[in-house]
């Protein structure tokens, strides 16, 4: 079936560099994509999203890309800092869906002092 | 922001008892609702779609006699285990969906409830 995979499960960056996760998806279909962070314990929180008829969307330290082409999304959070230390997921809705998301494995991000 | 309240954080019940957790949307209406379930160091994994006045459409292999929803209002819907079991021991996550469909819509995950089955 259709998936969405993260091509890391592990990433350590050190404070202040700038950190990149990346994220493959299948499904042709999808039109909305969505950057989630997640701190043990605790829900999912929105970092940020891009439709499919943009290729880059930028909020406050982070930038997402999105390669349609080879269906490939990016993450990339500037000057990292240790509250940046989470698992972040990517998480995508197929036009026409039911408005549910499907979401990718999950990438550990770990900001090293 | 939008604000999703998910309650109780953390539950341990004995095995062979039922558990309700509730999400609500505390500041806007939610027509929809998502259930999810995550294990340790899994991704999310979409259990069934709650919507209000009508019956929840559940995920292949999830028993809806199992997990029952109801989601009688526009901001609260719940989840019960029934006759839980360790194996049903994982983290619940509910979501609601805000502004309808289209450009606006988004959606807001509550904080989890860890459910720990003995």
């Amino acid at each position: 079936g259709e998936s969405v995979g993260l091509h890391l499960p592990t990433l350590s960056v050190q404070e202040g560099d700038n950190s990149i996760i990346n994220c493959a998806y299948s499904n042709s279909a999808s039109d909305y994509f969505i950057w989630y962070k997640q701190e043990s314990g605790k829900g999912p929180q929105f970092i940020i999203d891009i439709r499919s008829n943009m290729d880059k969307r930028q909020g406050q330290r982070v930038t997402v890309l999105l390669n349609k082409t080879v269906k490939h999304l990016s993450l990339q959070i500037a000057a990292t800092q240790p509250g940046d230390s989470a698992v972040y997921f990517c998480a995508e809705r197929s036009r026409g869906s039911a408005r549910q998301l499907t979401f990718g494995s999950g990438t550990q991000l770990t900001v090293l002092p | 922001g939008a604000v999703v309240s998910q309650h109780p954080s953390r539950v341990i019940c004995k095995s062979g008892t039922s558990v309700k957790i509730e999400c609500r949307s505390l500041d806007f209406q939610a027509t929809t609702m998502f259930w999810y379930r995550q294990f340790p160091k899994q991704s999310l994994m979409l259990m069934a779609t709650s919507n209000e006045g009508s019956k929840a459409t559940y995920e292949q292999g999830v028993e809806k006699d199992k997990f029952l929803i109801n989601h009688a209002s526009l901001t609260l819907s719940t989840l019960t285990v029934t006759s839980a079991h360790p194996e049903d021991s994982s983290f619940y996550i509910c979501s609601a969906l805000s502004g309808g469909f289209g450009a606006n819509e988004k959606l807001f995950f509550g904080s989890g409830t860890q459910l720990s089955v003995l």
